[in-house]
């Protein structure tokens, strides 16, 4: 079964760039779009944004100037890059797949934790 | 954006009880709603997705209603496992949104 995998540094500094990588393994990423989430420590999910495995992309509005998601077929994986970062990007960070017409999200990677210290 | 919203934000229950829990849109969303169980320190897990469709591997026990702007996922039979919090998510348009929660507690 596919299985999904967040990787990258826990720490950032404040303004440096977040970069992280989702890692697919049991299954091929192409045919399918995938999509970044996040969640703050004791709050709810954020939607960060989706690629295509041709590399299309679409955004959340609210963090589209620093955003950028792309997708390296080759290597079965996505990655997530937010710059400009500031303590309310602390956050643990999902990676999710959108099986095709319907609407929702899965399977979702483990998440990996991201602070942002000053 | 779509605002969506759950109440109640926490309910406690014991098992073997029937729970409702309620998901709210700012605008109708046809049934392109999913509902997620998640626990602490886990990711989400998809329970129903286009309002009342039952993800495979998914207990029957959990099932979903609703279209337009009013939704709810019933819990019958409440188990020691499905204390968690559930999300509501809609993927009527861009950008996808989800609900604040609701903490379900024994």
């Amino acid at each position: 079964q596919v299985q999904l995998q967040e990787s990258g540094p826990g720490l950032v500094k404040f303004s440096e760039t977040l970069s992280l990588t989702c890692t697919v393994s049991g299954g091929s990423i192409n045919n399918y779009y995938w999509s970044w989430f996040r969640q703050p420590p004791g709050k709810g999910l954020e939607w960060i944004g989706y690629i295509y495995y041709s590399g299309s992309t679409n955004y959340n509005p609210s963090l589209k100037s620093r955003v950028t998601i792309s997708v390296d077929t080759s290597r079965n994986q996505l990655s997530l890059m937010l710059r400009s970062v500031i303590a309310a990007d602390t956050a643990v960070y999902y990676c999710g797949r959108h099986p095709p017409g319907v609407g929702a999200f899965d399977p979702w990677g483990q998440g990996t934790l991201v602070t942002v210290s000053s | 954006d779509i605002q969506m919203t759950q109440f109640p934000s926490s309910l406690s229950a014991s098992v073997g009880d029937r729970v409702i829990l309620t998901c709210r849109a700012s605008q109708g969303i046809s049934s392109w709603l999913a509902w997620y169980q998640q626990k602490p320190g886990k990711a989400p897990k998809l329970l129903i997705y286009t309002a009342s469709s039952l993800q495979s591997g998914v207990p029957s026990r959990f099932s979903g209603s609703g279209s337009g702007t009013d939704f709810t996922l019933t819990i019958s039979n409440l188990q020691p496992e499905d204390f968690a919090t559930y999300y509501c998510q809609q993927a009527n348009s861009y950008p996808y949104t989800f609900g604040q929660g609701t903490k379900l507690e024994i």
